[in-house]
């Protein structure tokens, strides 16, 4: 079984500043997939970012990148230029890689809450 | 882009009565959805695995009596509270994959939830 821990249950930062948020896991599979989900106060989940374990390069996109420790597990999210509206809860999740049915569950760390203040 | 719509996102019901929360896929095939249970400030919490044509995989702990998942059809899957009680009260949330995307593209599609209160 896949486990995902987020150790910080909150976090602040200020407007236009960069802030990390952290992200381990545990598992046993060679082929899978990390996320980060982004829920704001209408509680939709919305996805920020998504890496491929197989590929080295950290994904990027626009304000958001991750930082992948495949050897230590760890798959942090950097959020540059921080904006009022990423104020959310955030959520890390891991996936199987393989293809079909129950694969593609995924499985949820606790969620960091992260206020953006002006 | 996919869209994923749940329905209805807010219910309130009496204790015993059931309650079916709907979600579909409105502009693609999902064969596998999954519906999660959210209480307040937690996590998502997978409940069942939604196969189209064929039974739900629950997860370890979850009543299959309780919560009745049916996937009748590519674009619907259903998520009925059987006799609910205010225990059941909670955040419902469905996901979809998008049926026949090329492998390596995990990405589930995320409905807007549904809120139930039993009273």
């Amino acid at each position: 079984a896949q486990t995902v821990t987020q150790s910080q249950p909150e976090m602040s930062v200020q407007e236009a500043e960069t802030v990390t948020l952290s992200c381990t896991y545990d598992t046993s599979e060679s082929n899978y997939y990390l996320f980060w989900y982004k829920q704001p106060p209408s509680r939709q989940m919305i996805l920020v970012i998504r890496q491929e374990a197989y590929k080295q390069q950290n994904a990027t996109e626009n304000r958001f990148s991750v930082n992948f420790q495949k050897a230590a597990k760890s798959f942090s999210l950097k959020i540059s230029d921080s904006q009022l509206g990423d104020t959310a809860m955030y959520f890390c999740a891991f996936s199987r890689g393989w293809s079909g049915g129950s694969n593609y569950k995924l499985t949820f760390g606790k969620g960091t809450l992260l206020t953006v203040n002006p | 882009g996919a869209v994923v719509s749940q329905h209805p996102s807010w219910v309130i019901c009496k204790s015993g009565t059931s309650v079916k929360i709907e979600c579909r896929s409105l502009d693609f095939q999902a064969t596998t959805m999954f519906w999660y249970r959210q209480f307040p400030k937690q996590s998502l919490m997978l409940m069942a695995t939604s196969n189209e044509g064929s039974k739900a995989t629950y997860e370890q702990g979850v009543e299959k009596d309780k919560f009745l998942i049916n996937h009748a059809s590519l674009t619907l899957s259903t998520l009925t509270v059987t006799s609910a009680h205010p225990e059941d009260s909670s955040f419902y949330i469905c996901s979809a994959r998008e049926s026949g995307r090329a492998t390596g593209a995990n990405v589930l599609t995320f409905g807007a939830g549904s809120r139930l209160t039993v009273l």
